[in-house]
């Protein structure tokens, strides 16, 4: 069965530090991964793609396909970042979007 | 940009009696839509697959008659949740993914709503 698997539910770090959120899949097929972020009070948007292979915000993500890992980073935190981050997987049969637990990431000033 | 909106974004609604949530796709069309649900300082919980002029596809687990799910047109979906309870109290998200344009490939991006908060009492 398809699965998103977010480790963290919480990760603080001070601004200026190095960020990494984990994110593990569990998905026989072609994956499809994503990062959506939720900042306080708003809906959630999309991030960024694996697809892409873009930085969006100094976040970069790589799907790691023998590792089943697209964990998401960014070299230094901002206090702008503070948010609810969700990894995504979308299987192709039906263009379903299933989404992890979720990680609250919080910068400290 | 591509908005989804949802209607009503918060409702409160007496047990038994059943609740109408409308999503909305204001500035493109959109084939499917999903239902989602949130508890509270948990993730999406995919409930079903909205279809534009057929039935949906609902997730295990989620049972039908319960909700009911309506998408009439290329814009609009809504989600019927019939004789509520309070268990049925939580917040309920839709997505719509934009319709590909002729050539591009069939995952487009979705977007979502804002979202309905449910209270039922």
């Amino acid at each position: 069965a398809q699965r998103v698997t977010q480790p963290e539910k919480l990760l603080s770090v001070f601004k200026g530090a190095p960020v990494e959120l984990k994110c593990n899949y569990s998905y026989s097929g072609s994956p499809e991964l994503f990062w959506y972020v939720q900042y306080s009070r708003q809906r959630l948007q999309l991030l960024l793609r694996h697809i892409s292979r873009e930085s969006i915000k100094g976040f970069t993500a790589d799907l790691n396909k023998g590792e089943t890992s697209f964990h998401l980073k960014k070299p230094f935190a901002q206090e702008e970042d503070s948010a609810m981050y969700y990894c995504a997987l979308r299987y192709s049969s039906a263009s379903k979007i299933i989404f992890g637990s979720g990680t609250r990431l919080s910068i400290r000033p | 940009g591509a908005v989804v909106s949802q209607h009503p974004s918060w409702v409160i609604c007496k047990s038994g009696t059943s609740v109408k949530i409308e999503c909305r796709s204001l500035d493109f069309q959109a084939t499917t839509m999903f239902w989602y649900r949130q508890f509270p300082k948990q993730s999406l919980m995919l409930m079903a697959t909205s279809n534009e002029g057929s039935k949906a596809t609902y997730e295990q687990g989620v049972e039908k008659d319960k909700f009911l799910i309506n998408h009439a047109s290329l814009t609009l979906s809504t989600l019927t949740v019939t004789s509520a309870h309070p268990e049925d109290s939580s917040f309920y998200i839709c997505s719509a993914r934009k319709n590909p344009a002729r050539g591009q490939g069939m995952n487009t991006e979705a977007f979502f709503g804002q979202g309905t908060r449910l209270t039922v009492v």
